[in-house]
């Protein structure tokens, strides 16, 4: 099955900096979604995007669903040590389709 | 208190053994799922179960079983003819709509064969 290309594969940063990171594609999907792992647990779901275009906002994340389809975005503001972990994309084409997931991107916060 | 439980948290088997790994939710959820993770890699379907006795392959369903005899659980073997078993395991469960965004996670099974 396909994965989806995430990127950066990881990061290390300063408490209180700003975050990117971002999920390619060569296949359209019509749901992206956002996840955070903690290690040693299960993901939890951070955003869902539905629409083309659509940006939506949890607290200091905010996601975009690209304008093509393939690809998203996400970004973290004025970063704490608590958003360390492994953040992972999701595509599904369909709903009742599987998902499709990224490699993930650790992020390591810097007090 | 609804959730997915998986057990052991952390199992050791010796290389040849069978091993199972449970999964229980009390979501009614009607669709399962099992996924492997390993190091720097997404995570990749092993089995998938829409309905109580019907399962479907996933991506790398080769040297794994399953069995779906309740609605709420959904036990996956790891059998000897997996050639690199040592994975972090995740099971997780949606309706069979399959909106994506109501598939919901355990908190995983670590296996380590010795």
């Amino acid at each position: 099955g396909q994965q989806l290309n995430q990127s950066p594969q990881s990061m290390f940063i300063q408490e209180g900096e700003d975050v990117s990171m971002n999920c390619t594609s060569s296949s359209i999907f019509n749901t992206w979604l956002w996840y955070k792992q903690d290690p040693g647990e299960g993901p939890v779901l951070l955003i869902a995007l539905y629409k083309a275009g659509e940006l939506t906002s949890n607290g200091r994340l905010t996601a975009q669903f690209g304008i093509t389809r393939k690809d998203s975005f996400l970004n973290i503001s004025a970063s704490i040590p608590s958003d360390v972990g492994i953040y992972f994309c999701a595509g599904q084409y369909n709903a009742g389709n599987m998902l499709t997931f990224g490699g993930g991107t650790r992020l390591m916060v810097k007090p | 208190d609804g959730g997915i439980t998986q057990s052991p948290k952390y199992l050791f088997r010796k290389e040849g053994q069978n091993v199972t790994l449970s999964c229980e939710q009390n979501l009614n959820h009607d669709a399962m799922y099992w996924y492997r993770q390993d190091p720097g890699q997404g995570l990749r379907l092993i089995y998938y179960s829409q309905i109580v006795n019907d399962f479907q392959k996933g991506d790398i369903a080769e040297g794994y079983s399953v069995s779906r005899e309740k609605k709420e659980s959904f036990p996956l073997t790891v059998t000897s003819a997996q050639k690199n078993p040592t994975a972090f395991y995740l099971c997780a469960s949606s309706w069979t709509s399959g909106r994506a965004d109501e598939q919901f996670f355990g908190p995983g099974t670590r296996l380590t064969v010795l």
